[in-house]
């Protein structure tokens, strides 16, 4: 992998529905991995920074597990609620910042 | 809570004009770095700024574009001769003086280049 990949594109899912997306980097020249949330009409928001293989992070419903080794990180948000729309940007940071493509997530009441 | 504030909000330019973006850091955030997204494409790193000077840029940053610190709130972003590719929403986004730590973004400028 030569650049940061995210899958899916996009999700639609029912409220009240758990979902993951996923984050594919190379693993060489590793730093950080970053999770923002992007809503419409507003700025990203960081999420999660990580760093350590095997690293996990919460908050509230939203979770991040990161593999350095095999290059990935999976975002899980468990009951999704409406407000959870938004797009979800994951980039790895070894001088710059470089995003991925997003995903976004649509989640229907 | 303290946020990075851009301006303005929405910029409309004839091709070959020159326009200059603007953007308040955090205060006490030391690292500034600039940002775009093309409608449909990545958000794509433009530039990142320390110390006074540019720590890195990307293939992007031609010599059309130059950034500035006047003052010691002001970030800025100029374009010289604006071209219709560089419509786009541009964002500025800045982070404290550790390393690792997220980015705070701005609400982004949307350059639209006629």
């Amino acid at each position: 992998i030569l650049n940061v990949e995210q899958s899916p594109q996009s999700l639609h899912v029912q409220e009240g529905d758990s979902t993951n997306f996923t984050c594919s980097f190379p693993s060489s020249n590793f730093y950080a991995l970053h999770w923002y949330r992007w809503e419409t009409a507003k700025s990203p928001e960081a999420l999660f920074v990580m760093t350590l293989n095997g690293d996990e992070k919460k908050k509230g419903r939203i979770s991040a597990t990161l593999n350095t080794k095999e290059g990935y990180s999976y975002l899980y948000i468990k009951g999704s609620q409406p407000e959870d729309s938004a797009t979800y940007l994951c980039g790895t940071s070894y001088g710059k910042l470089t995003f991925g493509q997003g995903t976004i997530l649509t989640v229907h009441p | 809570e303290p946020e990075v504030t851009q301006t303005p909000s929405h910029q409309v330019t004839q091709m070959g004009q020159e326009v200059i973006l603007r953007c308040v850091p955090i205060s006490n955030h030391l690292y500034f770095y600039w940002y775009r997204q093309i409608l449909g494409q990545k958000v794509e790193f433009l530039v990142s700024f320390y110390n006074n000077e540019i720590s890195e840029k990307s293939e992007i940053f031609d010599d059309q574009f130059s950034v500035e610190r006047p003052d010691g709130s002001n970030f800025t972003l100029k374009i010289r001769s604006t071209k219709l590719e560089d419509s786009a929403m541009y964002f500025c986004a800045s982070s404290p003086p550790t390393t690792n730590e997220k980015l705070f973004f701005g609400s982004g400028t949307q350059l639209s280049v006629l």
